[in-house]
Order: structure tokens, then C-alpha cells, then sequence
């Protein structure tokens, strides 16, 4: 089975722009979750999406937003970019029998200037 | 609220022993799960072992082990026989409720081992 995939691997945005990222999951998975990694406040739980409903929501700012196809693919955008969105996001699948044992991506690595 | 502590920010360990990385909780929920993954330096997060709230047996696969203590909240991870490539950082998480569940992962404890 091919893992978790994340596009683009990196990016470099500017302030005030928006950006979006791609997950595509495990077949079969339909529950996506995104996570932002960062050195001061390290994991952080965005939001789940799971059957193109989001399901569960961390504590950020409307600004990060996300939603999922019906082939389970998930994208999360984040508009009005800031300096401290410079991060880590990675994004897990996982089935749903096992909602909690998640399979993680490489991640995209967010560079804000 | 839920709240997980890994109180060794970074720990060496010589190749081929074993070593024990702590992780505390906290929690008011009956159910819950506890998970260890690996992050090496390329950012992937691997996930190593889960051992659920209500498991009797520590969890165990390969060469990693749960040291799950429900009374003392804690569930430290235990690896054994300790190789090169286990250098990585570790974090601890905690999953809890159902439908609408709450994940907390811990500031994480970077493993060095030594050749």
C-alpha cells in the first residue's frame, strides 16, 4: 500500500499571501487529520476531516481552514500568512475502525517571509 | 484538560543497551489511548507502539515496549538493544474521547545513541 502523501514538500510564501496543501491519504483511509509542528509550541492538532465532514478542531485562528474530497484527498489552506505560520504540517490517515492509530506523511515544510 | 509531560528533553545512550523515555498524563476520561512515534530528522512521523486505557498487558513490538503504569499515569517507552538508527526524537501522545476525541502530544525527547 503507498503511504500517506504530501505536496509540495516545501514552500517559501510571503506574508500576507495564502497557501494551500495537499494530503492524499492511505486507500481507504477517510479520516485525514493535520497537525502543525513548530520548535516553540511543537505538535499542535489542526482538524480532522473524515467523510468530508470535519470532525474535530484544534485551537487556530479561522485563518487555517481545510477541507476533503469525496476521494478522501484533503487540502488545508491558510490565508493571510504571519511569520510564526512558519512551520511543520503534516497531515495522518487512518481507517475507520482505528481512528486513532494514524499513518503520518513527510509533512510540507512552510517557510513565511 | 488533557495534558502530557516528557520531562527528558534529550537523553544518549550507548549502542545495544536498552533505554527508557518517560511519558506522564493526565486525563479525566476513562477511555483513552496512549502513543509513541518516532520523528527522524526527515520529519516523518512513524508510529511504534499504542496501548489502549484498558489494555491489562504493556504493549509490545519488536524491540519497543510500553511500560504502562495506569495508577502512576505514566507510559514510558522502552527500547531495547538501542541502534544508530534509532537516533530521532519521541514524542508521547494521548487520544481521548470518541467522535469528537482530543490529541495531545507531548514537547517530544530527542534520542542521541552513541556507537
Amino acid at each position: 500500500k503507498a503511504g500517506v502523501t504530501q505536496t509540495p514538500r516545501y514552500l517559501i510564501k510571503t506574508r500576507g499571501q495564502q497557501v494551500t496543501l495537499s494530503c492524499s491519504p492511505i486507500s481507504g483511509h477517510r479520516s485525514v487529520s493535520w497537525y502543525q509542528q513548530t520548535p516553540g509550541q511543537g505538535l499542535q492538532f489542526l482538524f480532522e476531516y473524515f467523510s468530508e465532514t470535519q470532525r474535530n478542531k484544534g485551537n487556530f485562528p479561522g485563518r487555517f481552514s481545510g477541507r476533503q474530497f469525496s476521494n478522501s484527498r484533503s487540502e488545508m489552506n491558510v490565508s493571510t500568512l504571519e511569520l510564526g505560520d512558519s512551520a511543520l504540517y503534516l497531515c495522518a490517515s487512518s481507517n475507520a475502525e482505528k481512528t486513532y492509530e494514524q499513518y503520518f506523511g513527510p509533512g510540507t515544510r512552510l517557510t513565511v517571509t | 484538560a488533557q495534558k502530557i509531560t516528557q520531562t527528558q528533553p534529550g537523553m544518549f545512550v550507548q549502542e545495544k543497551e536498552a533505554v527508557t523515555l518517560d511519558c506522564t498524563y493526565d486525563t479525566s476520561d476513562q477511555s483513552y489511548g496512549l502513543f509513541w512515534y518516532k520523528q527522524p530528522s526527515s520529519g516523518e512521523m512513524i508510529f511504534l507502539i499504542y496501548q489502549g486505557s484498558y489494555d491489562e498487558q504493556n504493549a509490545t513490538e519488536g524491540r519497543y515496549s510500553l511500560n504502562f503504569q495506569k495508577a502512576r499515569k505514566s507510559a514510558n517507552l522502552v527500547i531495547s538493544a538501542s541502534q544508530l538508527g534509532d537516533s530521532a526524537m519521541y514524542f508521547c501522545l494521548l487520544y481521548s474521547g470518541a467522535g469528537s476525541y482530543q490529541l495531545t502530544f507531548g514537547k517530544g525527547t530527542k534520542l542521541s545513541v552513541i556507537p
